[in-house]
């Protein structure tokens, strides 16, 4: 089973330039979360999807970020303008939907690194 | 007060120890709780998830659940330096299935 694919691996931009980051979750997933990672942190929730609607965004900041997932499968997160502090690893992660009483496992893909300059 | 704490470490053990990590939430309505590895560069990888009080064994790893305390706990027995990792510590509600809070994680690192 392939995993959760995301690209770029990396990326270096200068402050208040623009980035997009897209995922490929699992096959058959229909939860789709995109995640922040600060050096030295925990991964810290965006945004999560369920199929092609946003369950839940309220870390997310409106103001310079947006995710889209268009037809419920791939998605992309995009950074606009970007401040030093976005310097992250921005993971996504993908599980299938068994409903409020099944197991939790999410999978995380290899993440795309992003520095701004 | 975070949602999720873990002392950061550094953990050192020898090879051979049993390594325990810990952690407290704050949310009482926490349901589910994992425990993911996080090698330096890569992504985290779940290893352990408990939903009840208690004990759940899965190989050389034990997680540990108490909700009335908030804590839950992995132990690591026979550690081997393949273990060196960081450890993250996260916990949902079931309501929300998906949506896990994290801690920043324990380092550990095992001497040969």
């Amino acid at each position: 089973e392939a995993g959760v694919a995301q690209s770029p691996r990396y990326k270096i931009i200068e402050k208040r330039q623009s980035v997009a980051f897209w995922c490929n979750p699992i096959s058959g997933h229909a939860t789709l979360y995109w995640y922040q990672q600060i050096l030295g942190q925990g991964p810290k929730l965006l945004i999560q999807f369920q199929n092609n609607g946003v369950v839940d965004d309220s870390q997310l900041p409106k103001d310079r970020f947006s995710a889209e997932r268009l037809k419920g499968v791939d998605s992309t997160l995009k950074i606009q303008p970007a401040k030093l502090e976005d310097s992250a690893v921005y993971l996504c992660a993908s599980r299938t939907w068994g409903g409020a009483s099944s197991g939790n496992t999410i999978y995380f893909g290899e993440g795309s690194w992003l520095t701004v300059v | 007060q975070k949602e999720v704490e873990q002392n950061s470490g550094p953990l050192s053990v020898p090879e051979g120890a049993i390594a325990s990590l810990n952690c407290t939430y704050s949310d009482r309505g926490s349901q589910s709780f994992f425990w993911y590895r996080q090698y330096s560069g890569k992504s985290p990888e779940l290893i352990m998830s408990i939903y009840s009080n208690g004990d759940k064994e899965d190989g050389r790893f034990t997680a540990q659940l108490n909700k009335a305390s908030q804590y839950v706990s992995l132990l690591i027995r026979d550690s081997q330096p393949s273990d060196s990792a960081t450890y993250l510590c996260a916990v949902s509600r079931l309501t929300n299935a998906g949506k896990s809070t994290f801690g920043d994680g324990t380092t550990l690192t095992v001497k040969p």
